[in-house]
């Protein structure tokens, strides 16, 4: 079986420190993706990754960043943490070529910035 | 990507009943895919219907596509209480970015 899997699923934070949101799959896909999730406003794409040390702005990027140097990590990183930071974040990972593009997902990082 | 749109948002039914969400979306898709989350948890994929497919069964489940009006229906029959859960389409287009998007879900609450 897939298995993405996030380093903390829950992390307090004070406003001003450096975060990192650490991501690992196991299945040799290509793609990896880090969403937010706030209630109401659905899942929303932040950066995505489809090869190692590549990656690409989501719809909502500022404030993060991400890196990429192995294959298997996707890593989020806010470097000032704001109180508007506080989410749930969800990492996913997919296969790019000759598949259906279906997701895996991690169970998730609630981050809470004080 | 775009982004589907999940009716209703909210949905309360009881145990043995039967369950349908729906899915609306604006462009030609290759896929859809429907994704559930249990609360606090991350996506899980549930079944993935393909453009040239009307129809598709998998246990419980089942999703219907209808290209022409750009949405898709999911069928969860005699729900039970372990059903309960947010559940998400995502339309995949062939072409443009490969991530896909999700909009808020429907919520599914089944009472015992």
């Amino acid at each position: 079986d897939v298995k993405v899997t996030q380093s903390s699923r829950y992390l307090v934070k004070r406003t001003g420190e450096k975060v990192f949101l650490e991501c690992v799959q196991d299945m040799d896909h290509e793609n990896m993706f880090w969403y937010r999730q706030d209630p109401g406003l659905g899942l929303r794409l932040i950066y995505f990754s489809y090869d190692v040390k590549m990656k690409e702005k989501g719809d909502i990027p500022e404030g993060y960043s991400v890196s990429r140097e192995k294959k298997e990590r996707f890593s989020l990183i806010l470097e000032s943490a704001s109180t508007n930071q506080t989410s749930m974040y969800l990492c996913a990972s997919s296969f790019f070529r000759g598949h259906s593009g279906e997701l895996f997902f991690g169970e998730g990082s609630r981050l809470t910035v004080l | 990507s775009q982004q589907g749109e999940e009716d209703p948002q909210a949905l309360s039914i009881q145990e043995g009943e039967n369950a349908t969400m729906n899915c609306s979306y604006k462009t030609s898709i290759n896929n859809l895919q429907w994704y559930r989350q249990n609360s606090g948890r991350g996506l899980v994929h549930l079944i993935l219907i393909r453009s040239n497919e009307r129809e598709k069964h998998s246990g419980r489940l089942r999703v219907t596509l209808d290209t022409s009006k750009k949405s898709s229906s999911l069928l969860i029959t005699a729900s039970r209480a372990a059903d309960t859960a947010s559940y998400f389409c995502a339309p995949r287009s062939g072409t443009g970015r490969r991530a896909l998007t999700f909009g808020s879900g429907t919520r599914l609450q089944v009472q015992p």
